[in-house]
């Protein structure tokens, strides 16, 4: 079965440093990878996506995330934090087979201090 | 355009009461998608229709929980005799073309459903 797992509920960073979200997931299958924000008392946003081609994909906001099918990761970075990026962070996968379940991890809060 | 929409924001409901959740996904739109979202948690999904057709609904926790499309643009996802456990934020997401896994999922901001 599939499954989604981010290490760390909670991640604080000072305005300016690197942003590193991890996802690791589980998959019998190629799998489809998502990144999505959630501010406060919004719906999810779609940060970036991994489908297929090249592993290193760029979104928005100045984030990017690389799929690494070795190490079954797909981990979110950021160069630079801004006082705008603090919001949940979920990652997710679907598979291309079979039914129409996406799965989500628990998320992670990102703190951006000044 | 508008995205997606979601009424009530907010519903309390009294244990034992049936509640109903809508859902106005994006003009066109054929893919639809409910998830349960419980505090601190990602959201879990619960059921998916492409157009009117209910296509997965392997993550209805129970038989209390029915959700329709009839004219496969706006869906309602019903409670039935709500639980205390049913207290959680209900998402729902549209995405287009139809079946496509790997598709964007563009979300409402939620009913958030407290059953006292």
């Amino acid at each position: 079965a599939q499954s989604v797992t981010q290490l760390g509920s909670h991640v604080s960073v000072s305005e300016g440093a690197l942003v590193l979200l991890r996802c690791n997931y589980s998959s019998s299958v190629p799998p489809y990878l998502f990144w999505y924000v959630q501010y406060p008392n919004q719906g999810l946003q779609l940060l970036l996506k991994y489908t297929t081609g090249a592993t290193l994909v760029k979104g928005i906001n100045g984030f990017e995330a690389e799929f690494k099918k070795s190490e079954t990761s797909f981990h979110l970075t950021k160069p630079s934090a801004h006082m705008s990026d603090a919001a949940e962070y979920f990652c997710a996968v679907t598979l291309n087979t079979g039914g129409f379940k996406t799965i989500f991890g628990a998320g992670t809060r990102l703190f951006v201090k000044a | 355009g508008a995205g997606v929409s979601q009424s009530p924001r907010y519903k309390v409901a009294k244990r034992g009461q049936d509640v109903a959740l809508r859902c106005d996904p994006i003009s066109g739109h054929v893919s639809l998608f409910w998830y349960q979202q419980a505090l601190g948690q990602g959201p879990e999904f619960l059921t998916y229709f492409q157009n009117e057709a209910q296509l997965d609904k392997s993550g209805l926790p129970s038989d209390r929980f029915f959700a329709e499309r009839p004219e496969g643009s706006v869906s309602t996802l019903k409670i039935q005799r709500t639980q205390q456990e049913d207290s959680a934020v209900y998402l729902c997401a549209s995405s287009s073309p139809a079946g496509s896994r790997q598709e964007t999922q563009y979300f409402g901001p939620g009913t958030r459903l407290l059953v006292l």
